[in-house]
C-alpha cells in the first residue's frame, strides 16, 4: 500500500516568488493536514482539510493558503515567500475525523528561500 | 492552551543502555498522546500511541505509558541500538484539533 506522496522533494525559489506543493494521501484516506518544520519553532500546524474542506487552521499569515481535491489530493501555496519560510514542509494523511486513526505522515519537501 | 514539553537534547548513549526521553502535557480533558520518531531526511512515523489514563503504548521495545496524574508519557526501551539513532517528538492531540508537538528529543546511540 503506498504511502503519503509529496512533491517535490527538494524547491530553491527566490524571496518574493510563490511556490505550490503537493500531497497525495494513502488510498482511502480523506483528511490531510500540513505542517511546517524548522530547527527554531520545531512542528507548527498549518492547517487540515476533509473532504474538500479546510476545517482546522492554524495561526500563519494569508500567505499561506491550501486545498484539497475530490480525489484527496492536496496542495498548499505559500506566495510572496520571505527567507522564514525556508522549512521542510510535511503532510500527514488519516482516514477521517476520529482522532484515534492517527496520521501517516509523508517524507516532506524541503523549501529553501534565498 | 494546549502543550507538550520534552527534556531537552542530544541524549547520547551507548548501545544496549537504558532510554528515556521525559514528556509531560498540558490539556484539558483526555488527549490521545503520540511518540513520534524522524530518522535523517525523512518524514515523521508513529511509533506508539495511547488513547486513556492508564495505556500503555509499546512497540519495537519502546514503551510510554499514559499517566494522568502526572500528564505524563515518558519513553522508555530498555535496550538501545545505533539503529535506535533519530529525533523523537512527543504529541497529543484533541478531538477537532490539531496534532501538537514537542520540540523533539535528538538521541545519539554509538556502539
Amino acid at each position: 500500500k503506498a504511502g503519503v506522496t509529496q512533491t517535490p522533494r527538494y524547491l530553491i525559489k527566490t524571496r518574493g516568488q510563490q511556490v505550490t506543493l503537493s500531497c497525495s494521501p494513502i488510498s482511502g484516506h480523506r483528511s490531510v493536514s500540513w505542517y511546517q518544520q524548522t530547527p527554531g519553532q520545531g512542528l507548527q500546524f498549518l492547517f487540515e482539510y476533509f473532504s474538500e474542506t479546510q476545517r482546522n487552521k492554524g495561526n500563519f499569515p494569508g500567505r499561506f493558503s491550501g486545498r484539497q481535491f475530490s480525489n484527496s489530493r492536496s496542495e498548499m501555496n505559500v506566495s510572496t515567500l520571505e527567507l522564514g519560510d525556508s522549512a521542510l514542509y510535511l503532510c500527514a494523511s488519516s482516514l477521517g475525523q476520529q482522532i484515534n486513526y492517527g496520521y501517516t505522515f509523508g517524507s516532506g519537501t524541503r523549501l529553501t528561500v534565498v | 492552551g494546549n502543550s507538550v514539553t520534552q527534556m531537552e537534547g542530544p541524549v547520547t548513549l551507548s548501545e544496549e543502555a537504558f532510554l528515556t526521553i521525559n514528556c509531560t502535557y498540558t490539556a484539558t480533558g483526555y488527549p490521545s498522546l503520540f511518540w513520534y520518531v524522524q530518522y535523517p531526511g525523512e518524514g515523521l512515523q508513529l511509533l506508539l500511541k495511547a488513547t486513556k489514563a492508564d495505556d500503555k503504548g509499546s512497540n519495537k521495545g519502546f514503551e510510554a505509558t499514559y499517566r494522568k496524574e502526572t500528564t505524563s508519557f515518558h519513553l522508555e526501551k530498555g535496550s538501545v541500538q545505533v539503529s535506535d539513532s533519530a529525533v523523537y517528538f512527543c504529541a497529543l492531540i484533541k478531538a477537532g484539533t490539531a496534532l501538537i508537538f514537542g520540540k523533539g528529543t535528538t538521541l545519539s546511540v554509538s556502539s
